[in-house]
């Protein structure tokens, strides 16, 4: 079955810092690729999406690129801030009525 | 633009006690799903429904029932509560297709005591 492997938490960074968060899926099909935020005591928001090979998804200084040769749609943004501090989902759909989740990231940001 | 509504926003509950958790959206979608997350872990699907007049079982559906009532609105519902039941859920809805996620409403924190 789809599955969506995470990098283990959490990333604990200095503002302005690099991020990278690795996320590798399996997938019979051609998925779509998503990446969901998670602010404290809030509910799931759509980060950003990919629906083919190739493909960059891009929001709020977040990419991420479809690489279809390594299955793998992995997060990154080039200077984070403290207000970036959440947890970071990986997900994928892969023609079903459902997404598939990871099992999260926590990002700490320190001043 | 109020996409997922869930209510309540809290609840305590005692052991064996019963409630609904009601959520609505106006997105006009056609799927609507019920998810729990514990402290520190990931997801879990309890029940989905893919349509109007339609409801699936998910990974965890055991001491859950749903309600598909109409198109906009998908309760879940706690027979007999248990202190496992404790939790955060979310409510969330779809497009139909591939290409759309999930719109998520801001959660139930649900204490059972």
């Amino acid at each position: 079955g789809d599955s969506v492997t995470q990098m283990e938490g959490p990333v604990t960074l200095s503002e302005e810092a690099f991020l990278t968060i690795n996320c590798t899926y399996t997938a019979t099909g051609y998925p779509s690729l998503f990446w969901y935020v998670q602010y404290p005591g809030e509910g799931l928001q759509l980060l950003l999406k990919a629906t083919k090979a190739d493909d960059k998804g891009s929001n709020k200084g977040f990419e991420a690129t479809y690489r279809k040769e390594t299955t793998s749609f992995h997060l990154e943004k080039g200077s984070v801030q403290v207000s970036d501090s959440a947890v970071y989902f990986c997900a994928l759909n892969d023609a079903g009525n459902m997404l598939t989740f990871g099992g999260g990231t926590r990002l700490m940001v320190k001043p | 633009n109020a996409g997922v509504t869930q209510t309540p926003k809290f609840q305590v509950l005692k052991t064996g006690q019963s409630m609904t958790l009601q959520c609505a959206q106006d997105m006009n979608h056609n799927s609507m799903y019920w998810y729990r997350q514990d402290p520190g872990m990931g997801l879990r699907l309890i029940y989905y429904s893919a349509s109007e007049g339609t409801t699936d079982k998910g990974e965890v559906p055991n001491g859950y029932n749903v309600s598909r009532l109409n198109k906009r609105e998908f309760s879940l519902r706690l027979e007999s509560a248990a202190p496992s039941q404790t939790s955060v859920y979310f409510c969330a809805s779809r497009e139909t297709g591939q290409g759309y996620g999930y719109t998520f409403g801001s959660g139930t924190r649900l204490t059972v005591v």
